[in-house]
């Protein structure tokens, strides 16, 4: 079955630290996957998608189809980066599957 | 500019009562969908509708019903409300072109039933 794993409900590091939010997923297809970031009583918004590559706010993630994740990483963590953050994996009838979520929290 | 608006933003009401939440996108998108997102939970699937005329149930519908009368508002009701319906609930719109475009959120609805 389709799923999408965030095995760290919670992750603490310092400011100026590097940040690894960590995603598995399963999909028999091939996946599109996402980052969605929700500031502290905000709206979810998209961060990352794999098909864009791109780097928002410091971030990357890199599909890795043979281990089947989608880590989202940050070499320096800044203290407005603090927020909920889930991955997501998108299906053929343009629902997502969502993972749990991870809190990340920036310590100053 | 394009948006998608949720309505109320706080919402009280009592065990038994019917409420409607709002929902509504200037985005002219076809899909559509509704979340609620409890701790631990993270965000679960209500109803989805993939244009006028057309609704789908979730993973968590029962209890709840929606409708799609034009391409903006999917309206989410609580026929009956109950405790354990006090959540926060996301609508969610997206494109229909293909699942690379990702979804955009409304500002939520925080519910809670007493």
């Amino acid at each position: 079955a389709q799923r999408v794993t965030q095995p760290e409900k919670l992750l603490s590091v310092f400011k100026g630290a590097p940040v690894e939010l960590k995603c598995n997923y399963s999909y028999s297809g091939s996946p599109e996957l996402f980052w969605y970031v929700q500031y502290s009583r905000q709206r979810l918004q998209l961060l990352l998608r794999h098909i864009s590559r791109e780097s928002i706010k410091g971030f990357t993630a890199d599909l890795n189809k043979g281990e089947t994740s989608f880590h989202l990483k940050k070499p320096f963590a800044q203290e407005e980066d603090s927020a909920m953050y889930y991955c997501a994996l998108s299906e053929s009838n343009y629902q997502l599957i969502w993972g749990a979520g991870t809190k990340l929290i920036i310590k100053p | 500019d394009a948006e998608i608006t949720q309505s109320p933003r706080h919402k009280i009401t009592e065990t038994g009562r019917q409420v409607t939440l709002a929902c509504h996108q200037t985005w002219n998108h076809n899909n559509m969908f509704w979340y609620r997102q409890d701790l631990g939970h993270g965000l679960r699937l209500i109803h989805y509708s993939y244009g006028v005329q057309d609704t789908n149930k979730g993973e968590v519908s029962d209890g709840y019903s929606v409708s799609r009368s034009n391409t903006e508002d999917l309206p989410l009701t609580l026929e009956s409300a109950a405790s354990s319906q006090t959540s926060v609930y996301f609508c969610a719109s997206s494109e229909s072109v293909g699942p690379g475009y990702g979804y955009t959120f409304g500002s939520g609805t925080r519910l809670t039933v007493v």
